[in-house]
């Protein structure tokens, strides 16, 4: 079935840095673009990232440009998320996403805590 | 904070009919298509309309959604008690180069 696996989640230090990955399958992974969301504890879902099916594009939430990066592997279906410089207002759960009109799935999300 | 603007909260009895509004600008919503996700407490969001008004397979049709001009809306009759939820719009913004989401409206069911 169609399913969206994140991990690499963990708590970090500030200042440190993360890299989550998402594992994708039962779909065409090499012909979608595919987001990050975040959603810290309690709030609502905050858009982080997006690259294109072939990772020619990518844009980027204004409030992290220049921290974070995301980049895929077509040939292994992976989505990667590396995140540098953590600060305590990046804990949140990374949900990894690919959406196209109806079709709209979401990963159960990784949790990510920066903390000392 | 969010471009895409909805109220904290809403609610209604069984049976009921509520609506949840979200509004924002030229460069979003007047512009793009407007998407809308419920999502159930310790859940990933879940998508119940595309394209304004288009409902995924599986979505009960007591969901309706709507856009003119920089708003949009999502209707829920009948409401019954497994409709308590977060629920958020969302869209592109060309300004911003980037997807979008509302604040987010939280459905009580009383």
């Amino acid at each position: 079935q169609v399913q969206l696996v994140e991990s690499g989640g963990g708590v970090v230090q500030p200042g440190r840095s993360l890299r989550l990955s998402c594992a994708a399958s039962g779909f065409t992974f090499s012909s979608f673009a595919m987001h990050w969301v975040r959603q810290a504890p309690g709030k609502g879902l905050e858009w982080v990232t997006l690259i294109s099916y072939d990772g020619g594009n990518k844009y980027y939430a204004d409030s992290l440009k220049g921290r974070f990066s995301i980049s895929r592997d077509n040939s292994k279906n992976t989505l990667f998320l590396q995140m540098n410089s953590l600060r305590a207002e990046d804990t949140a759960l990374y949900y990894c996403v690919v959406t196209d009109d109806a079709f709209d799935i979401w990963g159960q999300g990784t949790m990510v805590t920066v903390s000392s | 904070q969010s471009v895409l603007t909805q109220p904290p909260s809403a609610s209604g009895t069984p049976g009921q009919r509520v609506t949840i509004s979200c509004s924002g600008s030229s460069s979003n919503i007047g512009s793009n298509y407007v998407y809308w996700y419920q999502q159930l407490p310790g859940t990933a969001p879940k998508l119940l309309m595309y394209r304004n008004n288009q409902r995924p397979s599986g979505v009960p049709d007591r969901f309706s959604g709507s856009k003119s001009g920089t708003s949009a809306s999502l209707a829920i009759s009948g409401l019954r008690s497994e409709d308590e939820a977060d629920y958020y719009c969302a869209t592109w913004d060309v300004s911003l180069s980037g997807r979008v989401f509302g604040t987010g409206t939280k459905v009580t069911v009383l």
